[in-house]
């Protein structure tokens, strides 16, 4: 079985400020790992994903994050924080080529941007 | 395409009411994902369905809930009888192969009164 977790609920950040948001994973088969972000009253939208390729995944708006085994970790970052990333991020992970094909969400971590 | 449908966007029920949520899936998808999220638990998955078979339906809180996937391209998530601690955000998914990233709907806002 699949699980993440997320360090840290509420991140606070000064705008044009390096945004860390730290997620660790647990697997017994490699995974697939992926970053959502959630505006208010809207759904969830795919930032990035890890799938075996290259250990560091670009995503949009500015964000990236790096896959390292050794570690069990999948930290997001963006070098510099704008007012429009304040939302709530979610890390996931799937355990790819087994017959399990659901994604299992971290509890969330809510960044807020300050001027 | 237009991507994950659900309706309605918001329903407000009285408690006992029994309520159906609608989902149509991305076209072309063979997984099809129901989630709930609340402030207190965060964002759980409730039942998932692969080429319309349900897989796993251990997070279905209790009998009062089912979902149904009667063909490719529609899934129904009902609630009966409904009660206040059901009021959620319920978002459906659906993904293009197993395991791979999920596409999310805009979700229904439930509230139960």
């Amino acid at each position: 079985a699949q699980s993440v977790t997320q360090l840290g609920s509420h991140v606070s950040v000064s705008e044009g400020a390096l945004v860390l948001l730290r997620c660790n994973y647990s697997s017994s088969v490699p995974p697939y790992l992926f970053w959502y972000v959630q505006y208010p009253n809207q759904g969830l939208q795919l930032l990035l994903k890890y799938t075996s390729a290259a250990t560091l995944v670009k995503g949009i708006n500015g964000f990236e994050a790096e896959f390292k085994k050794s570690e069990t970790s999948f930290h997001l970052t963006k070098p510099s924080a704008h007012m429009s990333d304040a939302a709530e991020y979610f890390c996931a992970v799937s355990e790819r080529g087994s017959n399990d094909y659901k994604l299992s969400f971290g509890a969330g971590t809510t960044v807020t941007v300050r001027a | 395409d237009a991507g994950v449908i659900q309706s309605p966007r918001h329903e407000v029920t009285e408690m006992g009411q029994e309520v159906t949520l609608r989902c149509k899936p991305i076209s072309g998808h063979n997984s099809l994902f129901w989630y709930r999220q609340t402030m207190m638990r965060g964002l759980e998955l409730l039942i998932y369905f692969n080429n319309n078979v349900p897989i796993d339906d251990s997070g279905m809180p209790e009998d009062r809930f089912s979902a149904k996937m009667p063909n490719a391209s529609f899934s129904t998530l009902k609630i009966q009888p409904s009660e206040p601690r059901d009021s959620a955000v319920y978002f459906c998914a659906s993904s293009a192969q197993g395991g791979t990233e999920a596409f999310f709907g805009q979700g229904t806002r439930l509230t139960v009164v």
